[in-house]
């Protein structure tokens, strides 16, 4: 079974600074995706940032980009120009290959921006 | 512009009693799953549809049951609540077959049990 790790349970940073998440993930296969989910507060989950696992190069979305290491099973999510906006629970999350499975997700991460 | 869609916001549920949550799509995706999110934990599936074709995540309580009748609309139902099963409920959807899209999740439905 998949794993994933999310070591960080709670993150501040500064308004307009940069945060590093981080999120480690264990697997056997080959065929995957890895995501980074936002969860605001009393809002729904939204999509930041997907990687499948067959591209090499990382992923970015504005702000938000991936630091993706394969080999060391590390997916973490870099926000640059952190905003007040950013403020939620980040989840990590891993799903096999293109399939209708569910995803797995980690224990998420709190981040909080101080103005 | 609402693409998930899940009622109630909010539901109050006596011990034992049936409840149902729904849910329901306006993206015409073919995947709609259930996930139990508890306080400050990680959602955790509970099964999905693929199409008509139900799939139970193995670890799922006997409990929990779903009803898809139709491609926009999924039912989750509760049997017997027990003062564990009081969590957030986040309905999911995909679209798989022709390339992968990520899930689409709705506001969720928060179950209190008293």
């Amino acid at each position: 079974a998949q794993t994933v790790t999310q070591s960080q349970p709670e993150m501040s940073v500064q308004e307009a600074e940069t945060v590093t998440l981080s999120c480690t993930y264990d697997t056997s296969e080959s065929d995957y995706y890895l995501f980074w989910y936002k969860q605001p507060p009393s809002r729904q989950m939204i999509l930041v940032i997907r990687q499948e696992a067959y591209k090499q190069q990382n992923a970015t979305e504005n702000r938000f980009s991936v630091n993706f290491q394969k080999a060391a099973k590390s997916f973490s999510l870099k926000i640059s120009d952190s905003q007040l906006g950013d403020a939620a629970m980040y989840f990590c999350a891993y799903k096999s290959g293109g399939g209708a499975d569910g995803l797995t997700f980690g224990k998420g991460t709190h981040l909080i921006i101080q103005p | 512009d609402a693409m998930v869609i899940q009622n109630p916001r909010y539901q109050v549920t006596q011990f034992g009693k049936p409840v149902t949550l729904s849910c329901s799509q306006t993206l015409n995706h073919n995947v709609m799953y259930w996930y139990q999110q508890k306080s400050s934990q990680a959602p955790k599936l509970l099964f999905h549809y693929y199409d008509k074709d139900f799939n139970n995540e193995a670890d799922t309580p006997d409990n929990f049951q779903s009803r898809r009748p139709n491609t926009s609309f999924c039912f989750l139902d509760i049997r017997s609540p027990g003062l564990g099963d009081a969590a957030m409920y986040l309905c999911a959807t995909s679209r798989t077959g022709t390339g992968y899209t990520e899930a689409f999740f709705g506001q969720g439905t928060r179950l209190t049990v008293v």
